[in-house]
């Protein structure tokens, strides 16, 4: 299995509700990343996980909150969003954090359309 | 802070046609990394090069490495309809902050039958 699969797709959400987004692994890596890309704009960085411990917070607003139960799974907690955090939120994993070069990059999921209504 | 400058911002090609896209860093890179995005889709990687004057292919694409590691290029041959997307380059910076991929603008690409 050489995918991470994240869930669901597409969400609407108010900016009142509590939801989750959920990312899964199975290539045995131990760093896992949460990305946000608005329209027409590059991936921005938000966590870092390596080894289930949250390594780098590129000071997102705590509406945002990560998870990472095990080395397979990545969640991220949203509550009381703002229409401004809509956006495609990819999940990433590699072997381990970068120490170095990683030889095969990064593999990236296929995105949760997140909007916030 | 690392910056990566990528050109053209978008391309429209004629199929057949060949093209060259260009990924220039402030810094020296450490890793370069080529991805293709589809619209609205997640990051497919295509090849990474670390040695300056690496040149890797993978069917038509062809990357490349400058020397001094400041510059990197992705050459399509023959474009096809189905290399069309955004295409990323994306880099460590050489201080490594750790797992921080930047990335470039990116190259919208269009290829017209």
């Amino acid at each position: 299995d050489t995918e991470v699969t994240q869930t669901p797709k597409h969400l609407v959400m108010g900016m009142t509700n509590k939801k989750s987004l959920k990312c899964e692994q199975h290539m045995g890596h131990r760093a896992m990343y949460w990305y946000k890309q608005k329209a027409k704009k590059p991936p921005e960085l938000m966590f870092v996980y390596s080894y289930e411990k949250l390594s780098i917070n590129e000071s997102v607003p705590s509406r945002f909150s990560p998870e990472c139960p095990n080395s397979s799974l990545l969640n991220l907690h949203l509550h009381a969003l703002q229409p401004e955090d809509s956006a495609l939120y990819l999940c990433a994993s590699s072997q381990e954090r970068a120490v170095g070069v990683l030889s095969h990059g990064y593999t990236f999921g296929s995105g949760t359309r997140l909007t916030v209504v | 802070s690392q910056e990566l400058e990528q050109s053209p911002q978008s391309l429209i090609v004629q199929e057949g046609k060949n093209l060259t896209i260009n990924c220039t860093s402030s810094k020296t890179l450490y890793g370069l990394y080529w991805y293709k995005q589809k619209y609205g889709e997640g990051l497919i990687f295509l090849m990474m090069l670390q040695k300056g004057g690496e040149e890797k292919s993978h069917e038509k694409i062809t990357a490349k490495l400058d020397e001094k590691k400041q510059q990197s290029s992705l050459h399509i041959t023959a474009s096809q309809p189905s290399h069309a997307g955004i295409y990323l380059c994306g880099a460590l910076p050489f201080y490594n902050q750790g797992g921080k991929l930047i990335f470039g603008q990116g190259t919208e690409l269009s290829v017209k039958p």
